[in-house]
């Protein structure tokens, strides 16, 4: 599975739209870009993937750059529920069975 | 659907001692995995599982065994158990066939500390 960089920490001001970036300049074609994230100690929960093209859900938006080397998750209005340790990982969607994280994201929501 | 169970929540195990981390999920997902979390870190994966009857090492396998013998139970074992096995313990599991989007479902974690 292909490495991902991401910023070790971030502030957003609630009610804005928290944008938090993911570099995978090593991905494969057939790897895909899944985001989760930890709320305070709690199991990671997903939140959207996506191959190619930009994906939206109730959730979040992805968009992932064309040459697909990097990516961003969108929170288009951050609330205080939205602090929390976000992880991009990349692999094959089906067929990969080893699933490692890295070190995340530390949002943190700023009333 | 519970999804993932772990127990236990919480356990002081003493140097030396042995124990087992359960795990079980009702979902009917063919892979399972533990994954282990220190403060302030990402999570490392001990073992994973792809089916009943199949283990393999994940990133941080040493202290630790697993099997494998039904679909929904996934045990960690923690043999002469170590200060640096003080961690969190997270349980999780996907289902890979059809058009499923292969996300990972975790349970609410264990947390283990050797004194």
């Amino acid at each position: 599975d292909a490495k991902t960089t991401q910023p070790t920490s971030m502030d957003c001001a609630e009610g804005r739209a928290a944008n938090l970036p993911c570099n995978h300049s090593t991905i494969s074609g057939n790897e895909y870009v899944y985001w989760y994230r930890q709320i305070h100690s709690q199991g990671p929960q997903y939140i959207i993937h996506g191959l190619k093209n930009n994906e939206t859900n109730e959730m979040a938006s992805l968009i992932i750059t064309e040459d697909r080397k990097s990516s961003t998750l969108i929170l288009p209005h951050a609330t205080l529920r939205d602090t929390a340790v976000y992880y991009c990982i990349v692999r094959v969607s089906l067929v990969g069975q080893k699933v490692t994280f890295g070190i995340g994201t530390k949002l943190q929501v700023i009333p | 659907n519970a999804g993932v169970t772990q127990t236990p929540k919480f356990r002081i195990l003493k140097i030396g001692q042995s124990m087992t981390l359960q795990c079980t999920q009702d979902m009917n997902h063919n892979y399972m995995y533990w994954y282990r979390q220190d403060p302030g870190m990402g999570l490392k994966l001990i073992y994973y599982s792809v089916g009943a009857g199949i283990t393999d090492k994940g990133e941080v396998p040493n202290g630790y065994n697993v099997s494998r013998s039904t679909t929904e139970d996934f045990p960690l074992r923690l043999e002469l158990a170590a200060p640096s096995q003080t961690s969190v313990y997270f349980c999780a599991s996907r289902f890979t066939g059809g058009s499923n989007t292969g996300e990972l479902f975790f349970g609410e974690g264990s947390r283990l500390t050797v004194l």
